[in-house]
């Protein structure tokens, strides 16, 4: 069964204080590795994708990236604004390299960021 | 790109009664999802559909909840008999493919008294 863990639960920051966030996996085979920030009361908006161990993709103060057991989302000098809950998501590929399509998340770490 | 949309965006039913949602998917994905979640968690997968074929069902999932997707467009969520622990939010995703992205809705949240 695939399992992913997020740590920490919670983190809070000073304005410009940068972290990282972690998102550790297990599946049977990683089709890909989905990162997605949540705001209280609404959907989950996509940040990033990451299929192989090694990959790396950035966005504003966000970097994500991918190991075989792990994943980190880098925070640099963060803003009140990032302020969300981050979820790690991943979907797994059947023996035949074809994706099953559901993804499985963890349960989220929530960012605060004070001014 | 008008997004994922849902409806309702609230509801609040007195347990036993039935309720149905509603989901929009962006226009030419073939591919729609739905997950519950609940507070402090991530989203729970349910069920999918690519275009009109169910194609899984979570084993999590009570033969309560149906769902359906009759023309390959929009679906509904519908929960029969609902229970104090149904009370989640219902989110939808769609996307263009099978290994495509998901991207979300706004969710219904559903109270359950």
């Amino acid at each position: 069964e695939d399992q992913v863990t997020q740590s920490p639960e919670a983190l809070r920051l000073q304005e410009g204080e940068s972290s990282s966030l972690n998102c550790s996996y297990t599946v049977s085979g990683l089709r890909g590795l989905f990162w997605y920030r949540q705001d209280p009361g609404k959907g989950p908006e996509f940040l990033f994708t990451l299929y192989s161990a090694g990959e790396e993709k950035e966005k504003e103060r966000l970097k994500a990236t991918l190991t075989k057991k792990e994943s980190f989302l880098h925070i640099t000098a963060p803003k009140p604004e990032d302020s969300a809950t981050y979820l790690c998501a991943v979907q797994a590929s059947n023996a035949g390299g074809t994706s099953y399509g559901k993804l499985t998340f963890g349960q989220g770490t929530i960012l605060t960021v004070h001014p | 790109d008008t997004g994922v949309s849902q409806d309702p965006r609230h509801k609040i039913t007195k347990r036993g009664q039935n309720v149905t949602f509603r989901c929009d998917p962006i226009s030419e994905h073939n591919r729609l999802y739905w997950y519950r979640q609940t507070l402090g968690q991530g989203p729970e997968f349910l069920t999918y559909f690519q275009n009109e074929a169910q194609l899984e069902k979570s084993r999590l999932l009570s033969d309560r909840f149906s769902a359906e997707r009759p023309k390959g467009s929009f679906s509904t969520l519908e929960i029969q008999r609902t229970e104090q622990g149904d009370s989640a939010m219902y989110l939808c995703a769609s996307s263009l493919e099978a290994a495509g992205t998901q991207y979300f809705g706004p969710g219904t949240r559903l109270l359950v008294l």
